[in-house]
């Protein structure tokens, strides 16, 4: 059974703080990995996608994998209370399936 | 800017009757999926859709569970003879490349009594 693995939080941090959410895949054949956020009651909307090692940085967000370690992980900087959501690593899996992690509830206080 | 669509917002059913779920995926995409999320779990994957064929679909993607495009821009999720375990939101997305982004629609809330 292919898995994506999360902490399930919350994770808190303080206004203004760096947040690190992390994301472990059992496929080691997997090629895309995606971030999203999900508020309550409402759908995923993408964050991220990375599909190289290393780091990829967009705005206030960074996203660093490690295909070796079969890892993800979402940096976010200079957090915000808006940004208080669940994030979903979602990893594809073979051709056409997409795996969800359970997701990492983060809470930033203001 | 382009979205995927949903209908109806929230579907109230009695167990054992048909629903058919209906999402209007971006114009020029030709990846479709549905998606579902019981409440406070995970986003599981359903059935991916391309070509007017299946291209994968999960083991909870069983005999009770169909999908169409009957025209080039619907597309929809039945269920035949609902369990109330169906009760879950069920997500649509598209994306134009296998590779690509997947946009989802804002899901439809379904509710089996």
């Amino acid at each position: 059974q292919k898995e994506v693995e999360q902490n399930s939080g919350p994770l808190s941090v303080p206004e203004g703080a760096i947040a690190s959410l992390n994301c472990t895949y059992s496929d080691r054949g997997s090629q895309s990995f995606f971030w999203y956020r999900q508020y309550s009651g409402k759908s995923p909307e993408l964050i991220m996608s990375i599909y190289s090692n290393g780091d990829k940085e967009d705005g206030r967000f960074t996203a660093q994998l490690n295909k070796a370690s079969q890892y993800v992980s979402l940096l976010i900087r200079d957090s915000q209370p808006s940004d208080s959501a669940t994030y979903l690593c979602a990893v594809r899996s073979g051709t056409y399936k997409y795996i969800f992690g359970t997701g990492t509830r983060l809470k930033v206080l203001a | 800017e382009p979205e995927v669509t949903q209908t109806p917002s929230h579907q109230v059913t009695q167990m054992g009757q048909e629903v058919i779920l209906r999402c209007v995926p971006i114009s020029n995409h030709l990846y479709f999926y549905w998606y579902r999320q019981i409440l406070g779990q995970k986003v599981e994957f359903l059935v991916s859709f391309y070509n007017n064929e299946i291209s994968e679909k999960s083991e909870i993607f069983d005999d009770q569970f169909s999908v169409e495009r009957p025209d080039g821009s619907n597309f929809t999720l039945k269920i035949r003879s609902t369990k109330l375990e169906d009760s879950a939101m069920y997500f649509c997305a598209s994306s134009l490349l296998l590779t690509d982004t997947q946009y989802f629609g804002p899901g439809t809330r379904l509710t089996v009594l």
